[in-house]
C-alpha cells in the first residue's frame, strides 16, 4: 500500500499570502496524484489531478507541481474561502487508492 | 450536470450489515466507474472500492472480506454493503464518480451519509 504523508498538519496563514502544502509518497507515483479541498460539513472537492492539471472551475491561484514521490500544492493570494482541509490522493499503485492525512489551513 | 444522491440507514447495530445506495442523476451512467469512500468523524479519507456498469468491482484489500458493491444500471444506482460492522466503521460514507479519462480521481461526490454503529 502506498503511504501518503502530508506536511504540515496545520498551517496558520493570513489572507493574501502564498502558501505551499507538501505531499510525499512512499512509492513512485509518476504524476498520478490529485489534490482535494474539504470544508466543514461538505464533501471533498477535486482541485487538481495529474499533479498539476486544474479541475473544471478551479481558480488559477491553485497550482500543483511535482512527480515521483514529492508533490506540492501552492495557493497564491489566499482568500477567505480557501481556509479548509487539503488532501492529496494517489492513483498510480492501487488497489487501494490512498489519501494523505490532510493539512488544515487556518486563519492566523 | 451529474448529481449523486445517496441514502441509507444512519444507525446500524454492531455485527449487522451497513447498507447504502447512491443514485445518479444526469450525465452518462455507463461511461464511468462508481466509488464509495468513507471518513471517520474528524479524520481522513479511506477508499472502499469501485464498480462499473459491467459489474467489475475492485475493493480495498483491508475491507474486501466484508464489502460488496453492486450496480443497477436500469435504475442508475449503485450500492454498498458492509457486513459485520463495529464501532470502527462509524463514518461519513460518500459515493463518488470516477472518470478514467482523467485518472482514478473523484470529481463528483454525493452529499455524504453519517453512519453510526451502536447498540
Amino acid at each position: 500500500e502506498v503511504v501518503m504523508t502530508q506536511s504540515p498538519v496545520t498551517l496558520s496563514v493570513s489572507a493574501g499570502e502564498r502558501v505551499t502544502l507538501s505531499c510525499r509518497a512512499s512509492q513512485n507515483l509518476r504524476s498520478n496524484l490529485a489534490w482535494y479541498q474539504q470544508k466543514p460539513g461538505q464533501a471533498p472537492r477535486l482541485l487538481l489531478y495529474g499533479a498539476s492539471t486544474r479541475a473544471t472551475g478551479v481558480p488559477a491561484r491553485f497550482s500543483g507541481s511535482g512527480s515521483g514521490t514529492e508533490f506540492t500544492l501552492t495557493i497564491s493570494g489566499l482568500k477567505s474561502e480557501d481556509f479548509a482541509v487539503y488532501y492529496c490522493q494517489q492513483y498510480n499503485n492501487w488497489p487501494p487508492i490512498t489519501f494523505g492525512q490532510g493539512t488544515r489551513l487556518e486563519i492566523k | 450536470q451529474v448529481q449523486l444522491q445517496q441514502w441509507g440507514a444512519g444507525l446500524v447495530q454492531p455485527s449487522e450489515t451497513l447498507s447504502l445506495t447512491c443514485g445518479v442523476f444526469g450525465g452518462s451512467f455507463t461511461s464511468y466507474y462508481w466509488s464509495w469512500i468513507r471518513q471517520p468523524p474528524g479524520r481522513g479519507l479511506e477508499w472502499i472500492g469501485e464498480i462499473n456498469d459491467s459489474e467489475d468491482a475492485t475493493y480495498n484489500p483491508s475491507l474486501e472480506s466484508r464489502v460488496t458493491i453492486s450496480v443497477d444500471t436500469s435504475r442508475r444506482q449503485f450500492s454498498l454493503k458492509l457486513n459485520s460492522v463495529t464501532a470502527a466503521d462509524t463514518a461519513i460514507y460518500y459515493c463518488a464518480r470516477v472518470n478514467r479519462g482523467t485518472g482514478t480521481v473523484f470529481a463528483n461526490w454525493g452529499q455524504g451519509t453519517l453512519v453510526s454503529v451502536s447498540s
